[in-house]
């Protein structure tokens, strides 16, 4: 059965510091990958999906950046991080693109 | 603006009670989907629905795709606590396939 990985569960960053979000997908290949970042109890805005190896769609402008360095790595990165880059980030994969998505456990991340 | 409009944005209701949540668009869609989320983890998906009209049902829940596939609703018989959660609806359109999220609706099942 298929599985994802995402890590770390929670993290504190300061103003300025590189972020480093992994995610992994396990017992599937060749998936669509997305990172989606989420306000506290609402809805997911889509940041980065990806529909193959190196392949990198970016939605909405931002500090953040994603690469897919393996098949089933997606990585969601950021040289400097901002206070308004706080929320909760999840890490989706799908069969098709569009079709029904699988969540990791997601990382709450706070910039202080 | 949000392309799926999700309402009411809260819901609270006594155990036993029936509850229904909407999920509206402009714009067709070859499917949409349900998925519930709790505090601090990934959501879940419930179901895809992906024909007009069509109805599914899982156990307590029932979802229904309107006709022109631009809004979907999700009807929970009987409440229980167990049912508390953010429900949201989720979509692709035809012409881009990206899968975009309503805002949600916090549901509060009380005991």
């Amino acid at each position: 059965s298929q599985t994802i990985h995402q890590w770390p569960a929670t993290l504190v960053q300061p103003v300025g510091s590189p972020l480093s979000l992994e995610c992994t997908v396990e017992g599937t290949s060749n998936p669509n990958l997305y990172w989606y970042r989420q306000a506290a109890g609402r809805g997911l805005q889509l940041l980065f999906y990806s529909v193959g190896i190196g392949q990198i769609s970016s939605e909405v402008p931002q500090n953040l950046s994603a690469s897919r360095p393996q098949d089933r790595q997606f990585i969601l990165s950021s040289k400097k991080l901002l206070l308004s880059d706080s929320g909760f980030y999840l890490c989706a994969w799908s069969v098709l693109i569009g079709a029904e998505a699988f969540f990791g456990q997601g990382t709450r991340l706070t910039v202080v | 603006t949000q392309l799926l409009e999700q309402s009411p944005q809260f819901l609270s209701i006594q155990e036993g009670e029936n509850l229904t949540v909407y999920c509206n668009s402009s714009s067709v869609f070859s499917s949409l989907q349900w998925y519930r989320q709790e505090p601090g983890e990934g959501p879940v998906l419930l179901v895809t629905v992906v024909t007009g009209g069509e109805v599914k049902k899982l156990k307590r829940l029932t979802f229904q795709f309107g006709d022109a596939r631009k809004d979907s609703s999700l009807h929970i018989t009987a409440a229980q606590p167990g049912d508390t959660g953010l429900y949201l609806c989720a979509g692709a359109r035809s012409n881009d396939y990206k899968l975009s999220f309503g805002a949600g609706t916090t549901v509060t099942v009380r005991a």
